[in-house]
């Protein structure tokens, strides 16, 4: 299965730190990207391959994977981190099809 | 700076042909994928297919049917083609950047172009 499956809602306590999770069978053998997307804007990566952050992307956002589940960590949350999150992964076929999680919801408190 | 922009009709009718165009500045078109994702209101990311500069290209398996996708690189540009298309297409269409190696983001996204489906 391709499938990628993501808690619909986290909240985190302003400053503290919050994993986002992304589950999947794909996730074994690729690496997930991240996308945080705020109300009524295009998404923005913020985390891709090994734990790889665009220049423009916050030191406190980080990632990592084990076996089938990757996460997305924000340590130290602050107010603007408040957002819908994507995972996105290639499928485990040979061919070259793409699949997101359904999103996490983030409110920070 | 790569910018990508979505244009095309804001409005078509049950049954008809969606067609989106995305141009391309401050990069070559060519050495990339590029690809086309949609979000329904209120839902979230849908990965349509994508295509390389040489043309070939990868669709949803959900969507394949329907789907046509292509480039221009004369025009730096590449095309969208939904057929049949139904309320359920209602969506806002964005055109992104992909590159061609394993575990490659989408680095770069238009604004993205909301196209409703309705008589």
């Amino acid at each position: 299965s391709s499938e990628l499956t993501q808690d619909p809602v986290v909240s985190v306590a302003l400053g503290q730190t919050v994993n986002i999770t992304c589950q999947g069978d794909s996730l074994r053998s690729n690496l997930a990207s991240w996308y945080q997307q705020k109300s009524g804007q295009a998404p923005v990566l913020v985390i891709y391959g090994k734990n790889v952050r665009p220049s423009m992307i916050p030191d406190r956002f980080s990632g990592s994977s084990s076996g089938d589940t990757s996460s997305l960590t924000i340590t130290g949350a602050q107010a603007e981190d408040e957002a819908d999150y994507y995972c996105n992964s290639r499928g485990t076929g040979g061919n070259h099809v793409e699949f997101f999680g359904g999103g996490t919801k983030l409110t920070v408190l | 700076q790569v910018q990508l922009q979505e244009s095309g009709p804001g409005l078509v009718k049950p049954s008809e042909t969606l067609s989106l165009t995305c141009s391309v500045s401050g990069d070559s078109i060519s050495g990339y994928y590029w690809t086309w994702i949609r979000q329904a209101p209120g839902k979230g990311l849908e990965w349509i297919g994508n295509v390389y500069h040489s043309g070939h290209t990868n669709c949803n398996p959900s969507l394949k049917s329907r789907v046509t996708i292509s480039v221009d690189t004369s025009k730096n540009q590449f095309s969208l083609h939904l057929t049949a298309v139904t309320a359920a297409d209602t969506a806002v269409y964005y055109c992104a950047r992909d590159r061609p190696f394993r575990d490659a983001p989408f680095d770069h996204w238009g604004q993205g172009a909301l196209v409703t489906v309705s008589s």
